[in-house]
């Protein structure tokens, strides 16, 4: 079963915008990922931004979490064609697995 | 590149045969998760094995199995395929320090299995 719901599941966009992706999940969690596919290809680690943590920066990237309301937000600056990517969040609790959602098919348009 | 290898890269089985399935970890890692990740899907955890040991498994049945060697390699194995493995199975490595989980996982590029 999977735990995270990103939510929009396709995004569009033109290169130079910005890009917002959102992740829901259920259970409590000691931590959450954000991990971008290439299509068909392995998962590339982004960020990781604990329970204990609010946000979180990487470069371009910006992570949000709020546990009351169970989410995250992931953002993306000034967003370039080589962003196009499926991006996934990923929760981890007390056990080792992630648990994976569905993904966020990102189309950065040149 | 993550230094996480997996072979095959493809591979096309029938139905009712055998696949093993190899990974090699990333240097300086214990920790090995075995993923499958159906079309359009986000991955599916297997199994996880720490110090050659499973060390924690998912929603899948026994003829799923895996191996970790000393050198922190991993098997997995997929015995009486079925159409529905069909997918793709990614491996990732980790270091897990005593009691923590593992946090961020490093993934290989995957095989990619076929089962007609």
């Amino acid at each position: 079963s999977q735990q995270g719901e990103e939510d929009p599941q396709a995004l569009s966009i033109q290169e130079g915008e910005n890009a917002t992706m959102n992740c829901s999940y259920k259970t409590s969690i000691n931590n959450l990922q954000w991990y971008r596919q290439n299509s068909g290809r392995g998962l590339v680690h982004l960020i990781l931004i604990r329970s204990n943590e609010r946000e979180k920066h990487s470069g371009r990237l910006r992570v949000t979490l709020d546990t009351s309301k169970k989410s995250s937000s992931l953002l993306i600056t000034a967003s370039r064609a080589a962003d196009t990517a499926s991006y996934f969040c990923a929760t981890q609790g007390g056990s080792e697995k992630l648990v994976f959602g569905k993904g966020t098919k990102l189309t950065v348009n040149p | 590149e993550t230094g996480v290898t997996q072979s095959p890269t493809h591979l096309i089985k029938t139905r009712g045969q055998q696949v093993t399935l190899r990974c090699s970890s990333q240097s300086g890692h214990n920790t090995v998760s075995w993923y499958q990740q159906a079309l359009g899907q986000g991955p599916q955890f297997i199994f996880q094995y720490y110090r050659e040991e499973e060390n924690g498994r998912g929603n899948f049945p026994p003829r799923f199995s895996g191996l970790q060697f000393p050198n922190y390699s991993s098997e997995l194995n997929v015995n009486a395929l079925e159409l529905d493995d069909s997918a793709l199975y990614l491996c990732a490595s980790s270091f897990k320090g005593g009691t923590g989980v593992a946090g961020e996982l490093f993934f290989g590029e995957g095989s990619r299995l076929t089962v007609l």
